[in-house]
């Protein structure tokens, strides 16, 4: 059980440019959470993943923001269009099906900078 | 919606006495989870503590516990005999069932040695 990993951990762009973020989650882990967290506040949920189907998106994720979970195992989420204020930390996190007080593991995240 | 409200920022204890970080949410449900992460500097989130709101009574993990007061709506952290590496931010979360955590702005822990 290597943990839930996250690439780029660090990722600095030009306002405009799209980015892509993955995360790998804990191997048979069916659930996959994307938050997004700016500095100094907790973070905010923007969408889940049951397997493969997307199962809610938070009004936060705006029509430039799209998550895929193509094979139920790893997970994308992309950014088109970057702005500043996309600046921030996205947080990827799994957990088991199964029982609902499960934890919910997270990644070290990936850092955005939009300049 | 689900709030969580952490209303101390930040907090600070001497190292080997104790710290309450308080938390307070606002739900109509009657079945949920209550948790609280730490976040060290620069490091990814791990869970501390969870709470089912079925269960009256209070969990305890180590020199951590809560105290929940679920007719308030309550949930406040205790950690004993801090420790330096207890030096997080300190988040609590809301949970109902297998959804999305809703968390609270959190509380920065300083320990002083």
């Amino acid at each position: 059980d290597t943990g839930v990993s996250q690439d780029p951990r660090h990722k600095i762009t030009k306002r405009g440019q799209n980015v892509t973020f993955r995360c790998d989650p804990i191997s048979e882990h069916n659930r996959l959470y994307w938050y997004r967290q700016t500095l100094g506040q907790g973070p905010e949920f923007l969408t889940y993943f049951q397997n493969e189907a997307q199962l809610e998106k938070s009004r936060l994720l705006s029509d430039r923001f799209s998550a895929e979970r193509p094979k139920g195992s790893f997970s994308t989420l992309e950014i088109q269009r970057t702005e500043q204020g996309d600046s921030a930390m996205y947080l990827c996190a799994s957990s088991p099906a199964g029982h609902s007080y499960n934890e919910q593991f997270f990644g070290p995240g990936t850092r955005l900078t939009v300049l | 919606a689900q709030t969580v409200t952490q209303s101390q920022p930040e907090m600070s204890v001497q190292e080997a006495e104790t710290v309450t970080l308080s938390c307070t949410y606002d739900t109509s449900e009657s079945d949920y989870y209550l948790f609280w992460y730490k976040q060290p500097p620069s490091r990814q989130m791990i869970l501390v503590i969870r709470q089912e709101a079925y269960k009256q009574q209070n969990a305890t993990e180590n020199r951590f516990s809560v105290n929940f007061q679920k007719a308030a709506k309550s949930f406040s952290l205790k950690i004993s005999d801090s420790q330096l590496g207890d030096a997080a931010m300190y988040f609590c979360a809301y949970r109902e069932g297998a959804q999305k955590l809703v968390f609270g702005q959190g509380t920065r822990l300083t320990i002083n040695p």
